[in-house]
């Protein structure tokens, strides 16, 4: 069984809809949450982060914590075409010396015009 | 400010070569990550560098993976010999030493194809 487990897709939205995309994982000592969004031949680009339980807003992006049920969320509010690009979750422990992030497999998304 | 800049873009190599990679943090930065993405997965972490040493290399194969951190600034991966297997997006990420989540800022990788 994977650490962190994530739907591939791809996942096909019209223009302005609300995305959801979801992960879980299954070790407890994870208690720093990212996503990250990688468009093609790019590096991953940091989207939003979080340590506790709840909902951080940024933007049109939501990151949302559910430490009890090892469940994390990213909600895109008005997608737009420009949001077409693999989001990738990932988590780490808190060690303050290994800092090595585990990642979902990504979920493609594309938003259709 | 400048990203992570890491080089080539591009390597097509037949197995059994060997092959290195370059990476130039975002400067400040004094903690480097090497991460291996095979296509459709996520990255996984390779090594990581506090300064010129090594914190983490539990996951690098080291019989033919290996990587250095000359002055705590730049950074090489090397691969020799290449299997089929190694085929994938190398990336190299970098992060302030400071308390917290400092946030890893990734280059656009170089994609490594073995033929």
């Amino acid at each position: 069984q994977k650490e962190v487990e994530q739907d591939p897709g791809p996942l096909s939205v019209p223009e302005g809809a609300i995305v959801s995309l979801n992960c879980t994982y299954s070790n407890s000592a994870f208690q720093y949450f990212m996503w990250y969004r990688q468009y093609s031949r790019k590096g991953p680009e940091l989207l939003m982060y979080t340590y506790s339980s709840g909902n951080k807003e940024d933007g049109r992006f939501t990151a949302q914590v559910d430490k009890s049920s090892k469940y994390i969320s990213l909600f895109i509010r008005d997608s737009q075409p420009s949001d077409s690009a693999t989001y990738l979750c990932a988590t780490r422990v808190m060690d303050t010396g290994r800092r090595a992030l585990t990642f979902g497999s990504g979920t493609r998304l594309q938003v259709q015009p | 400010e400048a990203g992570v800049a890491q080089s080539p873009r591009y390597k097509i190599i037949e197995k059994r070569q060997s092959v290195a990679f370059w990476c130039n943090p975002i400067s400040g930065h004094a903690t480097l990550y090497w991460y291996q993405q095979i296509l459709g997965q996520g990255p996984k972490l390779l090594i990581q560098f506090q300064n010129n040493g090594v914190v983490d290399d539990s996951q690098l194969p080291k019989d033919r993976f290996s990587a250095e951190r000359l002055k705590g600034v730049d950074s090489t991966l090397k691969i020799q010999p290449a299997k089929l297997e190694d085929s994938a997006v190398y990336l190299c990420a970098s992060s302030l030493e400071r308390g917290g989540n400092q946030p890893q800022h990734f280059g656009d990788g170089t994609r490594l194809s073995i033929l």
